[in-house]
């Protein structure tokens, strides 16, 4: 399984922006780059993901490499709900299987 | 978006008994279901995969003959957890996959906190 590496944790202040790195550098041409949350004691919550090129929701934007092996989660403004832990997975989709590494722990300081 | 529904959200058991957790699509069919286990503070780990109308495959160390699971509609996939014993209290989550397309992704429920007395 493709892997990746993200920092233990990181803190940010509420209401500032806050980016979160990801390191993929052994991603294949057909893995998507995938961002999921988990709030305590809840299931993971889909953000955001992309392939190739940048991609912005309403939850955040996702700023890919253009060598594709590294990849930026940036949440604009940073609330309380979240801090959560993020995980950043290589994914091909459909019924294939997210495996999901340590992720990194977001603090949001008020 | 997608909805994932488990139930229960919470069980307590005695050793030994049986416990089954539903996991639902909402609003659409999946076409595939995954199982997830998560001890405390640990990340998730996959347990199983299941597709509608066939047996499920297992990951590696996860016996099959006691997390029975069953995917007979393209809404529904239940885990039963047999002869449960107090090491298999732990958080369980499902998720689920429409393989519309090649980019979907997976939903999650909110999981199925079994403590096992």
């Amino acid at each position: 399984d493709a892997k990746t590496t993200q920092p233990n944790s990181m803190e940010s202040n509420e209401e500032e922006p806050v980016h979160l790195p990801c390191n993929h550098s052994t991603i294949s041409g057909t893995d998507y780059i995938h961002w999921y949350r988990q709030l305590p004691s809840q299931g993971p919550e889909y953000v955001i993901h992309g392939l190739t090129s940048n991609v912005n929701n309403r939850m955040a934007s996702l700023a890919i490499a253009e060598d594709r092996k590294s990849s930026t989660l940036i949440l604009h403004r940073a609330t309380l709900r979240d801090a959560a832990v993020y995980y950043c997975i290589l994914y091909q989709g459909g019924s294939e299987k997210l495996v999901f590494g340590k992720g990194m722990k977001l603090t949001v300081n008020p | 978006g997608a909805v994932v529904s488990q139930h229960p959200s919470r069980v307590i058991c005695k050793s030994g008994t049986s416990v089954k957790i539903e996991c639902r699509s909402l609003d659409f069919q999946a076409t595939t279901m995954f199982w997830y286990r998560q001890f405390p503070k640990q990340s998730l780990m996959l347990m199983a995969t299941s597709n509608e109308g066939s047996k499920a495959t297992y990951e590696q160390g996860v016996e099959k003959d006691k997390f029975l699971i069953n995917h007979a509609s393209l809404t529904l996939s239940t885990l039963t957890v047999t002869s449960a014993h107090p090491e298999d209290s732990s958080f369980y989550i499902c998720s689920a996959s429409a393989k519309r397309t090649s980019t979907d992704t997976q939903y999650f429920g909110p999981g199925t906190r079994l403590t096992v007395l």
